[in-house]
Order: C-alpha cells, then sequence, then structure tokens
C-alpha cells in the first residue's frame, strides 16, 4: 500500500521568504502522479501543482515549484515570494495508474505566512 | 465553468439517524470521489464512482454507501450514524480516473 509522509506538522515564515515543504512517499508502482493541495480556512481543497512520475523535468507554476527526486522517493514543494493569502494547510498526495486509483494524502503540514 | 457543488454545506444528526450528502461534479468530469477529513486521521478514501460504477471503496464500515446517477452527480449515505463520523467530507470530480481532482468546499456533518 502506498504510504505519504509529510515530516513538518506546522511551518511559518515571513512574507516575500522562500519556503520548503517537504513529502516523502512509498510505492513499489513505477508510473504514477504526485500533487500538492492547499486547504485554506475555508477549507476548500485547491490543486496547486501537478507531476507525473515519468516526467524528469519538476513542474512549475509560477511562484510554486516542486523538486521531484523519484529515486528517492522525494516530493518538495518551494513557494517562493510567499505572500499572506499563502496561508493554509498543504498536502501532498499520491495517485496510482494501476489498480485503486484514490489519493492518498500526507498528514498535512500548516504554513504561516506572517507580514 | 461551475466548480464542484456540495450540499448542504453544513449538517447536525443524532446518534443514529441516517443523511445523505450530495456532490455535483464539474461539468463534463465522469469520476466523482469522496473523502472523509478528521483531525485525528486526516484524509481518507471513501470510494469512487466513474460512469455509474463503483470502482474504488475504502476501509470503511458498510454504514456508508454512495452512488452515481447519469448525469455524474453522486450521493454518500451514512446510515445509523455515530458520533465518530462527525468530519468533512470531500468531494472530487476528475475527468478520467487518472486525472487530476478538484474539490468542492466540503459538507460538514456533526453528529450529536
Amino acid at each position: 500500500a502506498q504510504t505519504v509522509t509529510q515530516s513538518q506538522p506546522e511551518m511559518s515564515v515571513q512574507e516575500a521568504e522562500t519556503v520548503t515543504l517537504s513529502c516523502t512517499y512509498d510505492t513499489s508502482e513505477n508510473n504514477y502522479y504526485l500533487f500538492w493541495y492547499k486547504q485554506p480556512p475555508s477549507r476548500q481543497m485547491i490543486l496547486v501543482i501537478r507531476q507525473e512520475a515519468y516526467k524528469q523535468q519538476n513542474a512549475t507554476e509560477n511562484r510554486f515549484s516542486v523538486n521531484f527526486q523519484k529515486a528517492a522517493k522525494s516530493f518538495s514543494l518551494k513557494i517562493s515570494d510567499s505572500q499572506l493569502g499563502d496561508t493554509a494547510m498543504y498536502f501532498c498526495a499520491f495517485k496510482g495508474i494501476q489498480g485503486a486509483q484514490k489519493l492518498v494524502f500526507g498528514q498535512g503540514t500548516r504554513l504561516t505566512i506572517n507580514p | 465553468k461551475a466548480g464542484v457543488t456540495q450540499t448542504p454545506r453544513y449538517l447536525i444528526k443524532t446518534r443514529g439517524q441516517q443523511v445523505t450528502l450530495s456532490c455535483s461534479p464539474i461539468s463534463g468530469h465522469r469520476s466523482v470521489s469522496w473523502y472523509q477529513q478528521t483531525p485525528g486521521q486526516g484524509l481518507q478514501f471513501l470510494f469512487e464512482y466513474f460512469s455509474e460504477t463503483q470502482r474504488n471503496k475504502g476501509n470503511f464500515p458498510g454504514r456508508f454507501s454512495g452512488r452515481q446517477f447519469s448525469n455524474s452527480r453522486s450521493e454518500m449515505n451514512v446510515s445509523t450514524l455515530e458520533l465518530g463520523d462527525s468530519a468533512l467530507y470531500l468531494c472530487a470530480s476528475s475527468q478520467s480516473l487518472s486525472t487530476e481532482a478538484f474539490f468542492g468546499q466540503g459538507t460538514r456533518l456533526t453528529v450529536v
């Protein structure tokens, strides 16, 4: 069974700083998808970024980028020029291609951006 | 394009009652999945439907059930409610089983 681990329960940085959230996962599959979701106080789960395992190039979406290390089973999220609106819970998630294609989530990292 | 719509947003039920939650996916999306979110257990997968068929089911008791209609709208039902069923229930839709999921705002269920 796949597992996703986020080792940082909470993080706090100053506005405009860069912050990196860690995520490791365990799977025996070779092809899969990885995602970062953001959940602000409104509770709406918002997709931040997606990475296909077969792509070596790291995904980037504006200020958000990932460092995908397939061999190490590591998938970290970097937020550049952090903004107050980035304050939220961040969840790393795994989705396989074979078998049960459910999303498996980590426990989340609570990120606070301070003014 | 409208997002995923979940109704109702909030519910308060008594132990032993049953409840039905509704989810309308993004237009054109045929896959709907449900998740339970609690402070203690985090986000846990309940089940997934694609073209009216249940494709996957999580490790939840039989009191939790769901279905999907021909227009891709989905409902989940919880019978004989327990205090531990209090949670945020999230619905997500995707175009297919392998593409990214987009979530609704959730239904906050409180069992008293």
